[in-house]
């Protein structure tokens, strides 16, 4: 079975600041890893992945992510927060040895960054 | 972006009565999905297509029925729609090999 958690309903920054959003995940195998955004009134957007290889992902609009193995997570990350990140971010798992090409999402974790 | 589009983008309709979505993709993918995104529960799978003419259920299939009779589309009907059902629908397809998805723009339906 795979499962994501995205332990912070909300994330508070100010913009200049850098950002950190949290998942952790559950997998049998190996992880295939995803994050997503969502703007207000708008579908999700696909920002970033993690196959295998180098440990910190680089993505869209200055975001990366880095995982960890013997922490199970891949919190996303961005160095200087802009008022314009504030959305809501989605987690998400694929196991790579599940034989299920079928993602589980986190519950999603909205980030607002004030001026 | 994804050429990923759905229809209607919004719709308000009675109880008891019968809605179909309908999501085209002009991208040839394989797998395409449907969800549903409702306050405190982020997003649930309601039924997924990995080919035209074979579908599988999601984890809340209840009450909705699918159809895939070309690779383009992939609709999404509610039989006798519930307020319960009132909600935001995503329709989503698959990248190849790693599988991150690609979704369209949403259709909110009210059911009253």
């Amino acid at each position: 079975a795979q499962s994501v958690a995205q332990p912070e309903d909300q994330v508070n920054v100010a913009e200049g600041n850098p950002l950190t959003v949290k998942c952790t995940y559950s997998v049998s195998g190996n992880p295939y890893l995803f994050w997503y955004v969502q703007y207000p009134n708008r579908g999700l957007q696909f920002l970033l992945k993690y196959i295998t290889g180098d440990n910190l992902v680089k993505g869209s609009y200055g975001f990366e992510a880095e995982f960890n193995k013997s922490q199970t997570s891949f919190h996303l990350k961005k160095p200087s927060a802009l008022v314009s990140d504030s959305a809501l971010y989605f987690c998400a798992v694929r196991d790579q040895s599940g034989g299920s090409y079928i993602p589980t999402f986190g519950r999603g974790t909205s980030l607002i960054v004030h001026p | 972006d994804a050429g990923i589009t759905q229809s209607p983008r919004h719709k308000v309709t009675e109880t008891g009565t019968p809605v179909t979505l309908r999501c085209h993709q002009t991208e040839n993918h394989r797998y395409m999905y449907w969800y549903r995104q409702d306050p405190g529960h982020g997003l649930r799978l309601i039924h997924y297509s990995y080919g035209v003419k074979d579908t599988d259920k999601g984890e809340v299939s209840d009450g909705y029925s699918v159809s895939r009779s070309k690779t383009e589309d992939f609709l999404l009907t509610l039989e006798s729609a519930t307020s319960s059902q009132t909600s935001v629908y995503f329709c989503a397809i698959s990248g190849p090999n790693t599988g991150e998805l690609f979704f369209g723009e949403g259709s909110r339906l009210t059911v009253l």
